[in-house]
């Protein structure tokens, strides 16, 4: 079975300090993992996936297959980026998408 | 552009009353999926349909029925509302990319409360 896994609860962290949002995987064969973000009354959205291997918003994920992990992170937070952050992942057939708990990162001045 | 489309909104249910949830997506996505959203437990996949005429059971899917009707729409039943289904309630379409790497786009919600 595919298990994401999202330590963290809640991240305080204060505006320009960096930030990591930890991600950590279980799956047989060869996931394709996602972090989509979630900001204060708004709908669900795609922040970045592995495959584009892009940086979003300043915000860059590596994925590290032998340590299953997959993080989130920053160099310097800023308070915009105060939001819940879900991990995802789909497997090999591309059909279902399973999520972790999520993180709430709070970036405070 | 409409995206994805959740009706209605706001519910309100007695306990053992029944209702279905409706999506609709104007992309012409081909897998569409039913998330509940409960404060510490993220996002839980209870149902979803890699395309039309098809679906398949995601982690919590007791307590609920689904139906693709067409392409556009897969709508989510509640045949006997339980408290425990209290819950925001999201559905989403992805786009069938090579190996699952497609974005999912995601409905406003549907808050529902079973009292």
């Amino acid at each position: 079975a595919q298990r994401v896994t999202q330590p963290e609860k809640l991240l305080s962290v204060f505006k320009g300090a960096p930030v990591e949002l930890k991600c950590n995987y279980s799956y047989s064969g060869s996931p394709e993992l996602f972090w989509y973000v979630q900001y204060s009354r708004q709908r669900l959205q795609l922040l970045l996936r592995h495959i584009s291997r892009e940086s979003i918003k300043g915000f860059t994920a590596d994925l590290n297959k032998g340590e299953t992990s997959f993080h989130l992170k920053k160099p310097f937070a800023q308070e915009e980026d105060s939001a819940m952050y879900y991990c995802a992942l789909t497997s090999n057939s591309g059909y279902a998408l399973n999520f972790g708990k999520g993180t709430s990162l709070l970036v405070t001045p | 552009n409409a995206g994805v489309t959740q009706t209605p909104k706001f519910q309100v249910l007695k306990t053992g009353q029944s209702m279905t949830l409706q999506c609709a997506q104007d992309m012409n996505h081909n897998s569409m999926y039913w998330y509940r959203q409960d404060p510490g437990m993220g996002l839980r996949l209870i149902y979803y349909s890699a395309s039309e005429g098809t679906t398949d059971k995601g982690e919590v899917p007791n307590g609920y029925n689904v139906s693709r009707l067409n392409k556009r729409e897969f709508s989510l039943r509640l045949e006997s509302a339980a408290p425990s289904q209290t819950s925001v309630y999201f559905c989403a379409s992805k786009p069938q990319e090579r190996k699952g790497v497609g974005e999912a786009f995601f409905g406003q919600g549907t808050r529902l409360t079973v009292v």
